[in-house]
C-alpha cells in the first residue's frame, strides 16, 4: 500500500519568508510525527499529534514553527520568518496508533533558506 | 531526556562478512529499540525492532540483541551484501512517551 508521502520533496525560500510543508499518513494511522534532519546527524523530534490534537510539541525550537492536523490525517508544518539554520530535511512519520511504536517515516521535504 | 549513543560512526565490511553496530542509552525506563536504514536521498526505513521483554529478535540476516541491565543493544547484518551498504540509525523510546530518540548514525559500506 501507498506509504507517507511529503510535499513538496524540495523547497528553496530566502531568509524571512514564510513556509508551509505537507505531510500524508498511511491511511488509517491515527498518529503523526514530524521530525528535523540536519546534515550528518540522527532525526530529531519536532512535534507529534494524536488524531487532530498536539499530544507533545516539545521539540518544536520556537514559536516560528508551528503544525496542524485539522481532519487528523493530513498535516502540515508552518515555518515563519525562515532562518539559514532551519535548513534541513523535514520528515514525517506515522503509527497505526500511539503505544504500538512502530513508525514508518515518509521520503522528507529538504528545505534551503539562502 | 533520552541520550543514544551510536558506535561507529562508519564501518566498511567485505562482502559476505558481518556487520554490528552498538547502540547505548541513557534512561532505564526505555523499553522500545527500533533501527532504520536510510539510503541517500531517502527518509529512514524501519528494519527491525525489539522490546524489552525480549534478548534478542531475528529476521533472516539481521538480528538485534538487548542487554538491558548494561543498557545496550546492537545491529548484526550477517552475509553482508552490496545493497545492506546505507547509513543505519539506531532509536529508544519509553511507554508513555512517543517520540523517539536517535543515535548519529553508522555509515556502513559494503566491499565487493
Amino acid at each position: 500500500g501507498a506509504g507517507v508521502s511529503q510535499t513538496p520533496s524540495n523547497k528553496v525560500t530566502e531568509k524571512g519568508k514564510y513556509v508551509e510543508l505537507r505531510c500524508d499518513p498511511i491511511s488509517g494511522h491515527t498518529a503523526l510525527y514530524w521530525y528535523r534532519q540536519s546534515l550528518g546527524q540522527g532525526p530529531e523530534f519536532l512535534i507529534y499529534f494524536q488524531g487532530t490534537g498536539a499530544a507533545d510539541d516539545s521539540g518544536l525550537p520556537n514559536d516560528r514553527f508551528f503544525a496542524v492536523r485539522p481532519e487528523g490525517s493530513v498535516s502540515t508544518l508552518k515555518i515563519q520568518r525562515t532562518e539559514r539554520g532551519d535548513s534541513a530535511v523535514y520528515l514525517c512519520a506515522s503509527s497505526l496508533n500511539p503505544g504500538t511504536y512502530e513508525q514508518y517515516f515518509g521520503p522528507g521535504t529538504r528545505l534551503t533558506v539562502t | 531526556g533520552e541520550n543514544v549513543e551510536q558506535h561507529p560512526s562508519t564501518l566498511s565490511v567485505q562482502e559476505g562478512d558481518s556487520a554490528v553496530i552498538k547502540c547505548t542509552y541513557s534512561d532505564s525506563a526505555s523499553n522500545y529499540f527500533p533501527w532504520y536504514k536510510q539510503e541517500l536521498g531517502k527518509g529512514p526505513q524501519l528494519i527491525i525492532d525489539i522490546r524489552s521483554n525480549v534478548g534478542e529478535k531475528k529476521d533472516q540476516r539481521i538480528a538485534v540483541t538487548l542487554n538491558k541491565t548494561a543498557k545496550h543493544f546492537s545491529l548484526h547484518i550477517t552475509e553482508t551484501q552490496p545493497e545492506d551498504s546505507a547509513v543505519y540509525f539506531c532509536a529508544a523510546n519509553n511507554f508513555g512517551n512517543e517520540k523517539l530518540t536517535f543515535g548519529t548514525g553508522t555509515r556502513l559500506t559494503i566491499i565487493p
